[in-house]
């Protein structure tokens, strides 16, 4: 079950920018903000950012994160067709006191 | 480099227990960090399970909390999942991780699929 709110899918062309949505509330997404995970099918989850624009060491600086209230934000620049994968965001939700995810965006490099 | 490899059982009937093990390798579980367990059912979303630290203090999924139980076995830097009651709602791919605090997971094991069939 989703906590969080994602499109579907998203689609863009190469070498164009993508911005995913993640829509929470005040006890989730507004209370400490997201993280945001990339999956490649056949492969666990890559962590890409969290509390907002943290990004671990080694990903691309293509990938920034951001929030505007109970919105968290994912942008991709100069996609490439390695970009092509299904995200998620998660927040750590205080009223549950549990992880959240959302439902995940596959994301269509054309 | 934190490595984690899950292994269990495949196949599980209805209504009996699901039960992991997560061998942690190069990162010691008794450290800072909580160690914990999500899922992906086929064709839908991540869904976190639970965690636990090396102090033994576990937090879990409201919607799950009833039939799970993580534990840790900290002399062969490994933790567990048992989920009770298994339906085939609980048929998924089983990840387990490190749970960084400040996000879900910063380090996955591959995954292991679970079904549950009779």
């Amino acid at each position: 079950q989703a906590g969080l709110t994602q499109p579907p899918s998203v689609s863009k062309d190469l070498r164009q920018t993508a911005t995913l949505t993640c829509a929470g509330n005040s006890n989730n997404v507004g209370y400490r903000g997201a993280a945001w995970l990339q999956r490649h099918q056949g492969h666990p989850p890559k962590l890409l950012s969290y509390r907002n624009n943290n990004r671990p060491s080694g990903v691309s600086e293509r990938f920034s994160a951001s929030r505007s209230g109970n919105t968290a934000s994912l942008t991709i620049t100069g996609l490439q067709p390695e970009d092509e994968a299904d995200y998620y965001c998660s927040a750590w939700d205080r009223g549950l006191n549990a992880w959240v995810f959302g439902g995940g965006t596959k994301l269509t490099v054309l | 480099q934190v490595q984690l490899q899950e292994s269990g059982p495949g196949l599980v009937k209805p209504s009996e227990t699901l039960s992991l093990t997560c061998t942690v390798s190069d990162y010691s579980i008794t450290n800072d960090y909580y160690w914990g367990w999500i899922r992906q059912p086929p064709g839908k979303g991540l869904e976190w399970i639970g965690s636990i630290l090396h102090n033994g203090h576990t937090y879990y999924n409201p919607s799950l909390k009833s039939r799970v139980t993580i534990s840790l076995d900290t002399s062969k830097n490994q933790f567990s999942l048992k989920l009770t009651s298994v339906t085939a709602a609980d048929t998924a791919l089983y990840h387990c991780v490190r749970d960084a605090s400040s996000a879900p997971a910063d380090y996955w094991g591959q995954g292991t699929l679970v079904t549950v069939s009779s």
